[in-house]
C-alpha cells in the first residue's frame, strides 16, 4: 500500500491563481482530512469528510473548497490564492472515527 | 471547544535520559488520543493510539498515559536517543473532529 499520497510536493503561486492539492488514498479509508500546518501555529483543520459525497468545514475553511466523490480521492481547491496561504498542507486519512489517522507527506505552498 | 496544550514548547535533554512530554486538553469527552512524531519537513508518525477507556499503551521505549478525568496525557521516553530529537504532538478526537496541540519540539543532545 502506498497510504495518503500527495501531490505536488512544493508550489509557488501568484496571487490570485488558483490551483488543487491532490490526495489520494488506498486503504479504503472512510475518514480524510486537510489540515494546514503554520510555524508554531500546530495543525490546525480545513475540511474533512465522512465518507464519498459527505464534506464539512473544519476551523479554518475560507478561501478553500473540497470534494469527495470517490473513497480514494480528496482535493483541495485554493479559488483565489492570498499570501495567509502559504503554509504546509497536509491530507490525512483513517478508517473509521477513533481510528488512527495516517498521513501524507505533504505539500508546501508559497503564495506571492 | 476542545483546546490542546503542549508544555513546554521545546525541551533539550542529554542523551540516555528518561523524560516526559506533556498534552493537556480542555473537554474530557473523547474517543482517544494519539501521539505523533514530525520530523523536519515531514509529514507527521503515528506513534501511540490509547482508546479513551485506557489508561496507556506501550510501544517498545515509548509509554503513554491518558487520564481523561484531569485532561492529560504525558508520553513517556525511556533512554533518549539522538534519534529520537523530533517534534513531538498530541491530537484528540472527539465526534468528525482531531484537534492536535502545537506540539514539543525535543533535541536529545549526544
Amino acid at each position: 500500500n502506498a497510504g495518503v499520497t500527495q501531490t505536488p510536493k512544493f508550489r509557488i503561486l501568484k496571487i490570485g491563481q488558483s490551483m488543487t492539492l491532490q490526495c489520494a488514498q488506498d486503504m479504503n479509508h472512510n475518514y480524510m482530512y486537510w489540515y494546514r500546518q503554520d510555524p508554531g501555529m500546530g495543525l490546525k483543520l480545513i475540511y474533512y469528510s465522512v465518507g464519498a459525497g459527505i464534506t464539512d468545514k473544519g476551523e479554518v475553511p475560507n478561501g478553500y473548497n473540497v470534494s469527495r466523490s470517490t473513497t480514494e480521492d480528496f482535493p483541495l481547491r485554493l479559488e483565489l490564492a492570498a499570501p495567509s496561504q502559504t503554509s504546509v498542507y497536509f491530507c490525512a486519512s483513517s478508517y473509521h472515527e477513533g481510528a488512527p489517522l495516517h498521513f501524507g507527506n505533504g505539500t508546501r505552498l508559497t503564495v506571492t | 471547544k476542545q483546546e490542546v496544550t503542549q508544555i513546554p514548547a521545546a525541551l533539550s535533554v542529554p542523551e540516555g535520559e528518561n523524560l516526559v512530554l506533556n498534552c493537556s486538553f480542555t473537554d474530557s469527552a473523547i474517543y482517544n488520543l494519539q501521539w505523533f512524531r514530525q520530523d523536519p519537513g515531514k509529514g507527521l508518525t503515528s506513534l501511540l493510539l490509547i482508546q479513551s477507556s485506557q489508561r496507556e499503551q506501550t510501544s517498545g521505549r515509548l509509554n503513554a498515559s491518558l487520564d481523561k478525568s484531569s485532561g492529560r496525557s504525558t508520553l513517556y521516553i525511556a533512554a533518549s536517543q539522538p534519534g529520537d530529537s523530533a517534534t513531538y504532538l498530541c491530537a484528540v478526537h472527539r465526534d468528525d473532529k482531531i484537534i492536535f496541540g502545537k506540539g514539543t519540539r525535543l533535541h536529545i543532545l549526544p
